[in-house]
């Protein structure tokens, strides 16, 4: 299994720019959430899903949108980069038990905007 | 709303020498995780801890959780320089039927100097 994958590693964008960060997962994980890590700030949840077709805010969704079109992918979209948007974006997924829910982290994304 | 409080946010250690990371958090719970990350590294899970009382060791590293004090402590005996990294608790707030989404402390970077 490879895990939780992300594309791009790294990627500059200018302000107002939009773009699409990259999520699959092949562990067949009901759940599946984006987070971004600021320094200082720990991480942050932008949204999340709990299936195919369904999806949610988490505590900075602004700026961002979600789908979630299948159980393997769950895509980030920047609408209109902002240089507040600069940060690292981790995504995660994890089984939907109600009991133990380890999240599994992707490589993340180092995204720059400028 | 849930806070999750780790200290100290920096350690500065010696090799061979003892300390404890602490993790407290502000509503109930009885889900709690510990992660590793090294510079520019995702997120690698430690530990597990699933309820009061609980207590796992790996290596070096042991963490317990008391729920009743709302406490998670992340314990280091004799430390080695291996060991340096941002550690992260992070914590699930509901309990059953929840979507399970963390709420992550800002991350304590260690430092462990020969």
């Amino acid at each position: 299994n490879a895990g939780v994958t992300q594309t791009p590693k790294f990627q500059v964008l200018k302000t107002g720019q939009s773009m699409t960060l990259q999520c699959a997962q092949d562990m067949n994980h009901e759940y599946m959430s984006w987070y971004r890590q600021d320094p200082g700030m720990g991480l942050r949840l932008i949204h999340y899903s709990v299936g195919a077709g369904i999806t949610d805010q988490g505590e900075v969704p602004n700026g961002y949108n979600v789908s979630r079109s299948t159980t393997e992918d769950f895509p980030l979209r920047l609408l209109s980069a902002a240089p507040s948007q600069t940060s690292v974006y981790f995504c995660a997924s994890r089984t939907g038990g109600l009991r133990y829910n380890e999240q599994f982290f992707g490589p993340g994304t180092r995204l720059t905007v400028l | 709303e849930l806070k999750v409080e780790q200290n100290p946010l920096f350690l500065s250690m010696q090799e061979g020498k003892n300390y404890t990371i602490y993790c407290n958090y502000s509503t109930t719970s009885d889900r709690l995780y510990w992660y590793r990350q090294d510079p520019g590294k995702s997120l690698e899970s430690l530990f597990v801890l699933l309820s009061n009382g609980a207590v796992k060791q790996e290596g070096r590293l042991m963490a317990s959780l008391d729920t009743k004090a709302r406490l998670s402590t992340l314990h280091i005996t004799a430390a080695v320089h291996d060991l340096s990294a941002t550690y992260f608790c992070a914590v699930d707030p509901n309990y059953g039927g929840s979507q399970g989404n963390l709420i992550f402390g800002k991350g304590t970077k260690l430092s462990v100097k020969p």
